[in-house]
């Protein structure tokens, strides 16, 4: 059964960082990219990130760029997302995402408030 | 990339069919057989209902189908079920990442 764990978010404040872990277990974890999706409260999803299967391969929304990081350990069979320079804009719902959208986590609430 | 548009709202009576739309360009949905749809209840995680246009996952349902003309995408269920009140999303590639629409929320009456 495929699962996907997110873990690491929580309230931070503006300018502060973040990072948020998914855990995968379930299916070959080396062998698919994955992606961050999120949402902010009462709203659509937003396409956040996505890394290549070996992570060779890095894409960031016009939203994010330059202030996340994403990245992945296949050894651990985790993927990463390094947030800096939050914003409160930044509060969702943060998405763990499997290579073909398959397969979703169940999220971690990121808050950005003072 | 601009969002994918889709109507915010759409309902249908049990048994009844009802369509959602998913209008983009032709540098998403127009140019691209990556259409995918996703149903999501009050507090869940999104679910995959529809990749590549119109292909099921295991598991979904063939009440629910999806077709493409031109820019345009959608979303079709037929034979409504109480159960498939909740929110839908389309999403395309877009050449660089993917794209979301920002959601129908569906009602059954």
């Amino acid at each position: 059964e495929v699962q996907l764990v997110e873990s690491g978010g929580g309230l931070v404040q503006p300018g502060g960082s973040l990072r948020l872990s998914c855990s995968a277990s379930g299916f070959t974890f080396s062998s698919y990219a994955m992606h961050w999706v999120r949402q902010a409260p009462g709203k659509g999803l937003e396409y956040v990130s996505a890394i290549s299967s070996n992570g060779g391969s890095t894409y960031y929304a016009d939203s994010v760029k330059g202030r996340f990081t994403i990245s992945r350990d296949n050894s651990k069979n985790t993927l990463y997302l390094q947030m800096s320079s939050l914003r409160a804009e930044d509060t969702a719902v943060y998405y763990c995402v499997k290579g073909d959208l398959d397969y979703w986590g169940q999220g971690t609430l990121v808050t950005v408030s003072s | 990339q601009s969002a994918l548009t889709q109507p915010p709202s759409a309902s249908g009576s049990p048994g009844q069919s009802v369509t959602i739309s998913c209008t983009g360009t032709s540098s998403d949905v127009g140019g691209y057989n990556y259409v995918s749809w996703y149903q999501q209840h009050p507090g869940k995680a999104p679910k995959l209902m529809i990749y590549e246009v119109s292909k099921r996952p295991s598991g979904v349902p063939d009440r629910f189908s999806g077709s493409k003309s031109g820019n345009t995408a959608s979303l079709t269920v037929s034979g409504l079920q109480a159960e498939d009140e909740a929110d839908y999303y389309c999403s395309s590639y877009a050449g660089l990442g993917l794209v979301f629409g920002g959601g129908t929320k569906l009602t059954v009456l």
